[in-house]
């Protein structure tokens, strides 16, 4: 499963309020992804880091942030949760090397009320 | 940026029968993913491909990099392939992946005893 957790798994909040989801990885990987999944979107990118400080927004980062201060951590924040947000969030690694494969956390459900 | 279109959406077939799902994409690619996602369950990546053909166990994944599409194919189908199967291409030809993946809306695969 390449070591990656995500917290919460569940959350349940309320319009306007800051809510951080955490990806957590234990093997080094250079490369972090976080996207959402949506019914009749599917999967999409949200934002992505490819080192410790160093992100890069997705195709629907508006109304997201991202930090990585430390290499097995990237963390998610919707600084103003709408129910627009309402999703499933996944986070995913990759290592180094441009044909190696992206695994996924166990993901994220997002509520916002 | 890459755009990606699976085909069909549903597919519901008997116990036994040979699956077929397609993918296309739109522009050049370094690799190919197919992931699979069972229902409310996590997303598990099944092929990373660049040419030619992969196979493991009784699933089979192709891809014609001049024609930019790619099958994935199920023998002997069984209740359990019963999940969502997803491809996915990277962002950007130039990224290689780094810069994360873009995914068609997934095939909704159901297979009855």
């Amino acid at each position: 499963d390449a070591g990656i957790t995500q917290s919460p798994r569940h959350k349940v909040t309320e319009t306007g309020t800051p809510v951080t989801l955490r990806c957590h990885q234990t093997e080094n990987h250079r490369y972090m992804y976080w996207y959402r999944q949506d019914p009749g979107h599917g999967l999409r990118l949200i934002h992505y880091s490819y080192g410790v400080k160093d992100t890069d927004k997705g195709e629907v980062s508006d109304g997201y942030s991202v930090s990585r201060s430390k290499t097995e951590d990237f963390l998610l924040t919707l600084e103003s949760a709408t129910s627009s947000q309402t999703s499933v969030y996944f986070c995913a690694i990759k290592s180094s090397g441009s044909y190696n494969e992206q695994f996924f956390g166990p993901g994220t459900r997002l509520t916002v009320l | 940026k890459n755009e990606v279109e699976q085909s069909p959406q549903n597919l519901t077939a008997q116990e036994g029968e040979f699956i077929t799902i397609n993918c296309s994409y739109s522009v050049g690619i370094s690799a190919l993913h197919w992931l699979q996602q069972h229902p409310g369950g996590g997303i598990v990546s099944l092929f990373m491909l660049s040419s030619g053909k992969k196979k493991h166990g009784r699933l089979i994944a192709t891809i014609n990099i001049q024609e930019k599409h790619s099958s994935l194919h199920i023998t002997a189908s069984h209740p359990r392939d019963s999940a969502v199967y997803i491809c996915a291409v990277p962002v950007s030809q130039s990224g290689g992946g780094a810069d994360g993946l873009t995914f068609g809306k997934g095939t909704h695969l159901i297979i009855q005893p």
